[in-house]
């Protein structure tokens, strides 16, 4: 079946530590992007990308770093400079014009 | 700048009631596109409608409804007969059809629907 999915659901971070969520679809979609979502502030754009090779900073984009080397895969590494990364995020993706954009399932990220 | 209010941060209603989620939308473009999305417990948000800036006609599908009013700046949501079914977050976003836009959304913060039997 066609879908995006997000690996792993629920991931720990120690002080420090640098981790990466991983994003994958098999919807052939051209664009891909990261969420981060709080509660009660709705969804944040963090990073996006068009097409492989080129990605675009979105509103909260510090203490984060994204590749896209493959059109299906999208990889967040959330670094130590990310203050406070405990949240939710969100990776979708859509194809391009102003379609409606798919979502995967979330990683939760705590920091312990 | 664009931006997507929902008035509700929760509502709570009992089974088979009427409920209505607000969304009201702020852009400076003539061309947007708005969108509604679930997102049920278990996290990954759910597309149920899009509607292109021109296309003020109101749209039912089973128990939903939409209400879109560009006078107002409005895309309100009904659900019909309320499930304890339908209890999860539900999402009203905006794209602009600029060329910079790159398909970003702008999502409202979420309202909370519970539906209690």
């Amino acid at each position: 079946d066609g879908g995006i999915t997000q690996s792993p659901k629920y991931l720990f971070r120690k002080e420090g530590q640098n981790v990466t969520l991983s994003c994958e679809q098999n919807l052939n979609h051209d664009a891909m992007y990261w969420y981060r979502q709080d509660p009660g502030q709705g969804l944040r754009l963090i990073y996006y990308s068009q097409i492989v090779n080129d990605f675009q900073k979105g509103d909260i984009a510090e203490g984060y770093s994204v590749s896209r080397e493959k059109k299906e895969s999208f990889p967040l590494t959330v670094t130590s400079a990310q203050k406070n990364p405990t949240a939710f995020y969100l990776c979708a993706s859509r194809r391009t014009g102003n379609t409606e954009a798919f979502f995967g399932q979330g990683t939760r990220l705590t920091v312990v | 700048a664009q931006k997507v209010t929902q008035a509700q941060t929760e509502i709570s209603v009992v089974e088979k009631e009427d409920v209505t989620l607000d969304c009201v939308y702020e852009t400076r473009d003539t061309t947007y596109y708005l969108f509604w999305y679930k997102q049920p417990p278990s996290g990954e948000l759910v597309f149920l409608i899009r509607r292109n800036s021109f296309d003020e006609q109101n749209e039912i599908s089973g128990r939903y409804s939409w209400n879109f009013q560009k006078s107002t700046s409005s895309f309100n949501f009904t659900i019909t007969a309320s499930q304890v079914v339908d209890s999860a977050v539900y999402f009203c976003a905006l794209i602009d059809a600029g060329g910079t836009s790159y398909g970003k959304l702008t999502f409202g913060q979420g309202t909370i629907l519970t539906v209690h039997p």
